[in-house]
């Protein structure tokens, strides 16, 4: 399967324990989106990489949550002392350079803060 | 005032019936529009692009109206396997900028027996 892959699936944590989230592109993918769904919501826009650089950050990026993308391929987003407003559906998206190219998702992972 | 609005229904409608879907948005700037499809729990996945002279693919048939900021979605001759959420998104491409895609909340659609 070539497509957007993310690891874990789902996740469940308890209030103020760190999470960490993977996703692996397609390969060669060189943009890379962060939204998080929650129920009844459409996606809202998290970050975005060109490459391994991050050049822009939603204001609902609070400052317990990080992202990194460091070689440009595949990309981390950590939370940190998670909190029960936290749970949601975490989605990576991934495009290539074109204009108008289409920004492909990945399954998610699902997070539940206890 | 969210950016991208949509009755969020649920529609419930027949097989076979026609159903039609709007969406408006805010941002006079937006340039690109969409229809996802969201199964649940799953992922969104594109639909279908939305171009200014309207466009159609098979059952679906969306329109743009830029002067009213109005996006649609027909679909006929609706089938079981059309139950899903549909998004309505848009974005605004520029040099340099993230071209993140802004989501509506969804319209709901249900076809029954």
């Amino acid at each position: 399967d070539t497509g957007v892959s993310q690891d874990p699936r789902h996740k469940i944590t308890k209030r103020g324990q760190n999470v960490t989230f993977r996703c692996d592109p397609i390969s060669e993918h060189n943009r890379l989106y962060w939204y998080r769904q929650t129920l009844g919501q459409g996606p809202e826009f998290l970050t975005y990489f060109q490459n391994e650089a991050q050049l822009e950050k939603s204001r609902l990026l609070s400052d317990r949550f990080s992202a990194e993308r460091p070689k440009g391929s595949f990309s981390t987003l950590e939370i940190q002392r998670t909190e029960q407003g936290d749970s949601a559906m975490y989605l990576c998206a991934s495009r290539d350079s074109g204009g108008r190219s289409t920004q492909y998702f990945g399954p998610g992972t699902r997070l539940t803060v206890l | 005032r969210k950016e991208v609005e949509q009755d969020p229904g649920p529609f419930n409608v027949p097989e076979g019936a026609t159903v039609a879907f709007n969406c408006t948005y805010s941002n006079s700037a937006s340039q690109s529009f969409f229809w996802y499809r969201q199964d649940c729990r799953k992922e969104p996945k594109l639909l279908m692009s939305v171009y200014s002279s309207g466009n159609e693919d098979g059952r679906f048939t969306a329109q743009l109206n830029r002067a009213s900021q109005y996006i649609s979605l027909l679909i006929r001759d609706s089938k079981l396997s059309d139950s899903a959420t549909y998004l309505c998104v848009v974005t605004v491409l520029n040099t340099g900028t993230a071209s993140k895609l802004t989501f509506g909340t969804g319209t709901r659609l249900q076809v029954t027996l």
